[in-house]
């Protein structure tokens, strides 16, 4: 089984609905982050989270939000989808104690009409 | 803040040639991490770096990191179909407890069989 999994893995939506992108993990990790991919632009970073009371923002959080349910469970909100918004995010954890390698799940493609 | 600039944006090689792809910055790192990203798939950490001037082999992939801590490249020798995907060079933008990480825009590899 996959140790970082995001749900869905495909999602197509209109402009203006809420779309919650979920990510779970079984590593342990109590740091998690959220990454928009575009073409040309690699990852740039939405938000992070080094705990479950922990939330920060990174270079590009306007439009989105994110909660931490639990230690397990970092999820990605986009509260009035805009076509700009079209892209693959991925969620990535890392390990408090160990190297500074993140593990990233499958990804989530996300297509905003 | 912090950027990384890989060249090149893309490669298109035969099957069997050695690759060479750098990463550079205008400010000084302490880590350069290299990741690959196959089609359809999150990123996966190749090799890590952690001291200037140092030389690590994964396999057919060798990395080095520049002794101004300011760049690194990724040599791929012997290159192979499923070499095929998005290369990243990354960094951590920050330390501490405050810990990001920036990545480059990507070189995209093609191997023609």
């Amino acid at each position: 089984d996959a140790d970082v999994t995001q749900t869905p893995r495909n999602r197509i939506t209109k402009t203006g609905k809420r779309i919650m992108l979920e990510c779970s993990q079984t590593k342990g990790h109590d740091r998690m982050y959220w990454y928009r991919q575009d073409p040309g632009l690699g990852l740039r970073l939405i938000y992070y989270s080094f705990d479950v009371k922990d939330i920060n923002k990174g270079e590009i959080s306007d439009g989105y939000s994110v909660s931490r349910q639990a230690q397990a469970k970092f999820s990605l909100s986009l509260e009035s989808a805009i076509p700009n918004q079209t892209a693959l995010y991925f969620c990535a954890t890392r390990s408090r104690v160990l190297t500074d390698t993140q593990y990233f799940g499958p990804g989530t493609r996300l297509t905003v009409l | 803040g912090q950027q990384l600039n890989q060249s090149p944006q893309s490669m298109f090689i035969q099957e069997g040639e050695d690759v060479s792809m750098n990463c550079t910055s205008s400010s000084i790192f302490n880590t350069w991490l290299w990741y690959k990203q196959d089609p359809g798939e999150g990123p996966v950490l190749l090799i890590a770096l952690y001291k200037a001037g140092e030389l690590t082999s994964n396999g057919r992939l060798t990395a080095q990191f520049g002794i101004t801590r300011k760049d690194s490249f990724l040599n791929i020798s012997a290159s192979i179909p499923s070499d095929v995907g998005i290369y990243f060079c990354a960094g951590p933008s920050s330390g501490g407890s405050n810990y990001k990480l920036t990545f480059g825009k990507g070189t995209l590899l093609t191997v023609n069989p």
